[in-house]
């Protein structure tokens, strides 16, 4: 049964440095998601994208966050400067056309480590 | 806005014994799904069961099966036959209706089976 993927498991990074998260979609799929939890809490939206655009983006998403497909395979989440706040689990979700099912998959999640 | 409220932080079951998990919601939209999400001690998100609004029957999967109060805005968990493997995190989720819109989260229940 397809997945979707997601690189590196683990991050550890130094405040200040830029992370790239990286995930592969299950293939047929549109409609792409970024979530994130920070230990014990939990699950928050961080931005949808569809047809190459953010359809919708949380207050948390703010300028430090983009994303972006930059092939037909995988989706990216850039943090430009990381926060100690920025530390959680990264979930990457993906959903298939209209007119299918409405659930989203998600992916196995990176946890990003800001020292 | 939409919001989800799980008010069991934590509870445990005897194995093979059956277990329900509340979950309220509130939303003025009449479109909508409702799902359970299962994120055990490997921090995966695993979709458990999912409901559409617009069905008045209850989802059943295997063990799982929900009981849906649409006026009461109330989506309950029932795990029957209880298994070591059902240990986890169970969070319940708000999605309106619409191609790409974000999931809501509670803040989750930590189910513990016992030996």
């Amino acid at each position: 049964e397809p997945e979707v993927t997601q690189t590196p498991s683990h991050q550890v990074t130094q405040m200040g440095q830029e992370v790239i998260l990286r995930c592969v979609p299950i293939s047929n799929h549109l409609y792409f998601y970024w979530y994130r939890q920070i230990l014990g809490q939990k699950v928050e939206f961080l931005v949808s994208f569809y047809n190459n655009e953010i359809s919708e983006k949380s207050e948390i998403f703010d300028d430090q966050f983009s994303v972006e497909r930059p092939d037909g395979s995988n989706f990216t989440l850039k943090i430009r400067s990381t926060k100690l706040e920025d530390s959680a689990m990264y979930f990457c979700a993906s959903r298939r056309p209209p007119g299918q099912a409405d659930t989203q998959y998600f992916g196995p999640g990176t946890r990003l480590t800001v020292l | 806005a939409q919001t989800v409220t799980q008010s069991q932080p934590e509870m445990s079951v005897q194995e093979a014994e059956t277990v329900t998990l509340s979950c309220t919601y509130d939303t003025s939209e009449s479109n909508y799904y409702l799902f359970w999400y299962k994120q055990p001690p490997s921090r995966q998100m695993i979709l458990v069961i999912r409901q559409e609004a617009y069905k008045q029957q209850n989802a059943t999967e295997n063990r799982f099966s929900v009981n849906f109060q649409k006026a009461a805005k109330s989506f309950s968990l029932k795990i029957s036959d209880s298994q070591l493997g059902d240990t986890a995190m169970y969070f319940c989720a708000f999605m309106r209706g619409g191609a790409t819109n974000k999931l809501i989260f509670g803040t989750g229940t930590l189910l513990a089976v016992q030996p």
